[in-house]
């Protein structure tokens, strides 16, 4: 049963506008959450994280929020280029633990 | 600086052969760890050591091995291959183990 979950395969969106990525999860003892970029034939590259006694994290373009009560937490970037084309995955960590891994968003720019 | 290498690139065997996938960091990292990334399914933990001499069990850790001997080697065997370790496999290493994991380029993996 996965604990991190990416219910979106995939998303597409206009150059210039916001893409939203979307990730939930089932475990309350997570409290550090990533989000890393791959490209096709590379390996995965880290993105942005939070911990869970913050609600928002910035980094250029770049956002994460998290709710906890929800157990949700989504990653904005605005605005979308076209090199941000790519597969996302959101991942969570219990203190000590190693991440758990979504199951990816495919993001699609278009110019 | 080359991070975290990984070996081969690709690689197709056939049921019931051997083969070791090798990783090596370059950045005196503590925690490595093998992922394996299917479709729909993310990336999975197979096996992880927080040092030299000390393995455990990741999420998938049937029909592999690992062993660490050196603070920079991680190798990932496979002792009888099955199409169903037909995947691409990421070996990753952190400086501590809440924190940023570096990952290599992958090994894309086929088992005829």
């Amino acid at each position: 049963d996965q604990q991190v979950k990416q219910n979106s395969p995939s998303l597409s969106v206009q150059e210039g506008r916001i893409s939203i990525l979307n990730c939930d999860y089932t475990n309350s003892m997570f409290d550090y959450f990533l989000w890393y970029k791959k490209y096709p034939a590379e390996g995965p590259t880290f993105l942005i994280s939070i911990s869970s006694i913050k609600d928002k994290n910035e980094d250029g373009r770049f956002t994460v929020f998290l709710n906890k009560s929800a157990k949700h937490l989504s990653l904005h970037i605005v605005p979308s280029q076209p090199g941000d084309s790519a597969v996302y995955f959101c991942a969570a960590q219990e203190a000590g633990n190693m991440l758990t891994f979504g199951g990816g968003t495919r993001l699609m720019v278009k110019p | 600086n080359a991070g975290v290498t990984q070996t081969p690139k690709f690689q197709v065997l056939k049921t019931g052969q051997s083969m070791t996938l090798q990783c090596a960091q370059d950045m005196n990292h503590e925690y490595m760890s093998w992922y394996r990334q299917d479709p729909g399914m993310g990336l999975r933990l197979i096996h992880y050591s927080v040092g030299a001499g000390i393995t455990d069990q990741g999420e998938v850790p049937n029909g592999y091995n690992v062993s660490r001997s050196t603070t920079e080697d991680f190798p990932l065997r496979l002792l009888s291959a099955a199409p169903s370790q037909t995947s691409v496999y990421f070996c990753a290493s952190s400086y501590l183990v809440a924190g940023e994991l570096f990952f290599g380029e992958g090994s894309r993996l086929t088992v005829l």
